[in-house]
């Protein structure tokens, strides 16, 4: 079965300063991982996603990910933080191949203070 | 990227009614739709695949006669919740899988409705 964990509940950050959001997630396959985004009462969008290919994804709003096989990791991050960024970020996994279902973390809330 | 939208975006029901939250594909066919549970501060729970023209998937502990779902075409699922209880609050949220998509899992996500039930 697969697993996503997202380590940090809740992080605050400096408006301008670097961001990493870290998950780790347990497959028994390749993955197919995603990073979605959540404003309050809002539904989710997706940021970046990763099927196969470089290692590290581009996505929107200024985001990054890095796929870390050995690590079994899919870390988000974000050079310079805007206040806009503020939200609920969720990692999410599924198997490659075949129908799947997506499993997603328990979300990281990210607090941008001035 | 691909739209869907849900309708209700909020809705205050009194204990024993039914509720129908719609969830629509706007520019694409979804054969597979999802419907999500979020509690506050919890992450998304599936409660159910939809598929269009058969019965819905549901997963492990969801009341199948509780959460009735129907999934008439290939741009509309409702789910209905029946006979509402206050511990039926909660924040509903449905996806669906967009052609392009294909097998790799990606989804595109309805604005959520707020439930509250009195």
């Amino acid at each position: 079965a697969q697993s996503v964990t997202q380590p940090d509940i809740h992080i605050t950050v400096s408006e301008g300063a670097s961001l990493e959001l870290r998950c780790n997630y347990s497959s028994g396959a390749t993955p197919y991982l995603f990073w979605y985004v959540q404003s309050p009462g809002q539904g989710l969008q997706l940021l970046l996603k990763y099927f196969s290919g470089d290692t590290l994804v581009q996505g929107i709003k200024g985001f990054e990910a890095e796929f870390k096989r050995s690590q079994s990791s899919f870390n988000l991050r974000k050079p310079s933080v805007h206040w806009s960024d503020a939200a609920e970020y969720f990692c999410a996994v599924a198997l490659s191949g075949g129908y799947q279902k997506v499993t997603f973390g328990i979300g990281t809330k990210l607090q941008v203070i001035p | 990227g691909a739209v869907v939208s849900q309708h209700p975006s909020w809705v205050i029901c009194k204990s024993g009614t039914s509720v129908k939250i719609e969830c629509r594909s706007l520019d694409f066919q979804a054969t597979t739709m999802f419907w999500y549970r979020q509690f506050p501060k919890q992450s998304l729970m599936l409660m159910a695949t939809s598929n269009e023209g058969s019965k819905a998937t549901y997963e492990q502990g969801v009341e199948k006669d509780k959460f009735l779902i129907n999934h008439a075409s290939l741009t509309l699922s409702t789910l209905t919740v029946t006979s509402a209880h206050p511990e039926d609050s909660s924040f509903y949220i449905c996806s669906a899988r967009p052609p392009t998509g294909g097998n790799t899992g990606e989804l595109f996500f309805g604005e959520g409705s707020r439930l509250t039930v009195l």
